[in-house]
């Protein structure tokens, strides 16, 4: 079955960086995109990041653009995710998450990992 | 991008229904969209991908007691024979080619 497990969360002073990592299982991970999208306590579900099934493509959302980077490691089964300049509104829990077709970059979120908690704070 | 809106609550009794719904912004009444069901300190879960003709397609092991349906820019979650384990938020979420969006979400409270 379809398994996703993020670690690396933790705390961190504002301004430092993490990296979050999210191990795959189950699937051909090659073959699919693979998000991130966090919640910070108490709120909604925000989209964060997207990176094609071969990571030729990486999106992001506007709140993290130029800080976080998405990436992947085929080989690993492995999704990351390195977030720098790291602000106190970046404290959340970090999803990652796999859509439900391989044809496509973006669509309905099938399978979540556990999540990770971010805090940033001094 | 499309905005899509959720009331904040809603509420119904246990053994009963509820219709939650979920409103495209204008231009995008067509999108799919999808629904998600998050429980009390776990992770979101897959309900369902719903069309604009209303078309629906649940996740694995979603039980009958939930369905899908669509009106105009709407999409909508119904929940029949509601249970405690209902009690939850409930987030819509479409997509454009490289962006998603999630609504707000809804906080269902099963009395």
């Amino acid at each position: 079955q379809v398994q996703l497990v993020e670690s690396g969360g933790g705390m961190v002073q504002p301004g430092r960086s993490l990296r979050l990592s999210c191990a795959a299982s189950g699937f051909t991970f090659s073959t699919y995109a693979m998000h991130w999208v966090r919640q910070a306590p108490g709120k909604g579900l925000e989209w964060v990041a997207l990176i094609s099934n071969d990571g030729s493509n990486k999106y992001y959302a506007d709140s993290v653009k130029g800080r976080f980077t998405i990436s992947r490691d085929s080989s690993k089964n492995t999704l990351y995710l390195q977030m720098n300049s790291l602000r106190g509104e970046d404290t959340a829990v970090y999803y990652c998450a796999r859509v439900t077709s391989e044809a496509w970059l973006s669509g309905p979120f099938e399978f979540w990992g556990q999540g990770t908690m971010v805090t940033v704070s001094s | 991008q499309p905005v899509l809106t959720q009331s904040s609550s809603a509420s119904a009794s246990l053994g009963s229904s509820v219709k939650l719904t979920c409103t495209l912004s204008s231009g995008h009444s067509t999108y799919i969209i999808a629904w998600h069901q998050q429980q009390p300190g776990k992770a979101p879960r897959y309900l369902m991908k719903l069309e604009g003709s209303g078309s629906y397609n649940k996740g694995s092991g979603v039980p009958d007691r939930f369905s899908g349906s669509s009106s105009g820019a709407d999409r909508y979650l119904t929940i029949s024979n509601l249970q405690s384990e209902d009690e939850a938020d409930y987030y819509c979420e479409t997509w454009d080619s490289n962006t998603v969006v999630f609504g707000g979400g809804t906080k269902l409270t099963v009395l």
